[in-house]
């Protein structure tokens, strides 16, 4: 079974915080990708990358940095948080070719800023 | 670019009933098309695809979709109904060209009442 874990449930931090949001996979994926889902918003896309150290901006990535040191790993930062940044994260990894386009989720952190 | 449409934010129907939740898409060229269901706090699980060949695919759960390129629509439907299948399900799409970009719809949300 794939795996993706994220590193926190849930999260409250203070206003002008620096975040850090942690996404490991275990099935080798090339893609990763972190998304935030606002109700009546669905998910939508912050950043994505299809490498190691590469990286590409989604439809929201102001406020948001990545890095991507491993294959395996994701971090998604948050350099000074706001209010305006409470939200579910998710991260999800899939393989870049091939007939399993699908991608595989992780729980979910929870994010409040105060 | 690519987009998604869920029309309805709730359906509601009677344990037992047939469900359908309803999905139509935008895609310049041939769309890969997916169904994840997403319980309380919790990731996005991935329920079924259609990638090609038959227009019916069935997924986990006894859910199935059927692919109508006329309509642009890719609706999920269940015979009968499950108080266990309450949850939000999401629409997403992706472009066969582009292997990054998935785009998912605003969510459905499903109550099965007994």
């Amino acid at each position: 079974d794939v795996k993706v874990t994220q590193s926190s449930r849930y999260l409250v931090k203070r206003t002008g915080e620096k975040v850090f949001l942690e996404c490991v996979q275990d099935m080798d994926h090339e893609n990763m990708f972190w998304y935030r889902q606002d109700p009546g918003l669905g998910l939508r896309l912050i950043y994505f990358s299809y490498d190691v150290k590469m990286k590409e901006k989604g439809d929201i990535p102001e406020g948001y940095s990545v890095s991507r040191e491993k294959k395996e790993r994701f971090s998604l930062i948050l350099e000074s948080a706001s209010t305006n940044q409470t939200s579910m994260y998710l991260c999800a990894s899939s393989f870049s070719s091939g007939l399993s386009y699908e991608q595989y989720f992780g729980p979910g952190t929870r994010l409040t800023v105060t | 670019a690519q987009s998604v449409a869920q029309p309805e934010d709730q359906v509601n129907v009677a344990e037992g009933n047939p469900l359908t939740v309803k999905c139509t898409y935008s895609v310049s060229g041939n769309p890969y098309l997916f169904w994840y269901v997403q319980y309380p706090n919790r990731g996005l699980q991935f329920l079924l695809k259609y990638i090609t060949g038959d227009n019916l695919v069935k997924g986990s759960y006894g859910f199935e979709a059927e692919f109508n390129k006329s309509q642009t629509s890719f609706h999920l439907k269940k015979p009968s109904a499950l108080v266990s299948d309450s949850a939000l399900y999401f629409c997403a799409v992706r472009d066969i060209r582009d292997n990054n970009d998935m785009r998912f719809g605003a969510g459905t949300r499903l109550t099965v009442k007994p």
